[in-house]
C-alpha cells in the first residue's frame, strides 16, 4: 500500500463550485504540506502543517484553505473554484526537515 | 531571496551518453539540497539529500554532487528508463524546513 495516498486522482468541476482535496499517510510524519504545479512553474508550497494545532500558509494560499483532521490527515480545499487553479495538486510528508514524501497527485481542472 | 535554477530546461541523450544535469543555488545558510525524480501524471520519487560542500551521493547510474553554489546529477550510461524530469530543491538553514524547488530538467533517453 502506498505511504502517501491522494483523493480524488483526478477531478473536472465548475466555477464557483467547493472543491475539497484529501490527503492520508501512514508513515507516522508530523509535517505535512500541500503543493500546486503547474508547467513552466515548478513546485509551489500552498500550505504546510506541523502538527494537527499548527497551520501555516505557504507561498500561494489566496483563494485556499486548509484542515488538519488528524496527525495522518491534512485536507486542502478550494471554496470558490477559478480556472486559473487548474493544476496538478501534491499532498506530502516529512519528519522534522527532512526529505519530503509526495503522493501520487490529484489533477484538478475547472471550467 | 532564496532561489534555484535548474539547466538545461531539456536535455535529449541516446543510450550510453553519459552527461550532467545543473542545479544552481542562492539561499541564506543550506541546510540540505534534495533531488528528486519526477515521471509524468506522478508524484516526485525521492533521490538524494546533500548536507555539505563536497559530499556525494550514488544510487545505480546518478551521482550527485555538491559544491557551495551548485549541485550536479551527474547520469552515466543511461538507458531509456532514466527518461524523467528530475527536480533540485533547497532547503534554507533559518527556514522552517520548507523546500524551495526549481523548476527541473526534463531528460530524454533514446534507445
Amino acid at each position: 500500500d502506498a505511504d502517501v495516498t491522494q483523493t480524488p486522482r483526478n477531478r473536472i468541476t465548475k466555477t464557483g463550485k467547493r472543491i475539497m482535496l484529501e490527503c492520508s499517510q501512514t508513515k507516522g510524519h508530523d509535517r505535512m504540506y500541500w503543493y500546486r504545479q503547474d508547467p513552466g512553474l515548478g513546485l509551489r508550497l500552498i500550505y504546510y502543517s506541523f502538527d494537527v494545532k499548527d497551520i501555516n500558509k505557504g507561498e500561494i494560499s489566496d483563494g485556499y484553505s486548509v484542515s488538519r483532521q488528524a496527525q495522518a490527515k491534512f485536507s486542502l480545499s478550494l471554496e470558490s473554484a477559478i480556472p486559473n487553479q487548474t493544476a496538478l495538486y501534491f499532498c506530502a510528508t516529512s519528519e522534522w526537515r527532512n526529505e519530503q514524501f509526495f503522493g501520487p497527485g490529484t489533477r484538478l481542472t475547472v471550467l | 531571496e532564496d532561489q534555484v535554477t535548474q539547466s538545461p530546461e531539456a536535455l535529449r541523450l541516446q543510450e550510453g551518453e553519459s552527461s550532467s544535469l545543473n542545479c544552481s543555488y542562492t539561499v541564506s545558510g543550506l541546510r540540505g539540497l534534495f533531488w528528486y525524480r519526477q515521471d509524468p501524471g506522478k508524484g516526485p520519487e525521492f533521490l538524494f539529500t546533500l548536507y555539505s560542500a563536497g559530499e556525494e551521493k550514488e544510487k545505480e547510474r546518478l551521482k550527485a554532487t555538491l559544491t557551495k553554489k551548485e549541485s550536479f546529477l551527474h547520469i552515466t550510461a543511461p538507458k531509456p528508463e532514466d527518461s524523467a524530469t528530475y527536480l533540485c530543491a533547497v532547503q534554507a538553514g533559518g527556514s522552517q524546513g520548507n523546500l524551495i524547488f526549481g523548476k527541473g530538467t526534463k531528460l530524454s533517453v533514446k534507445p
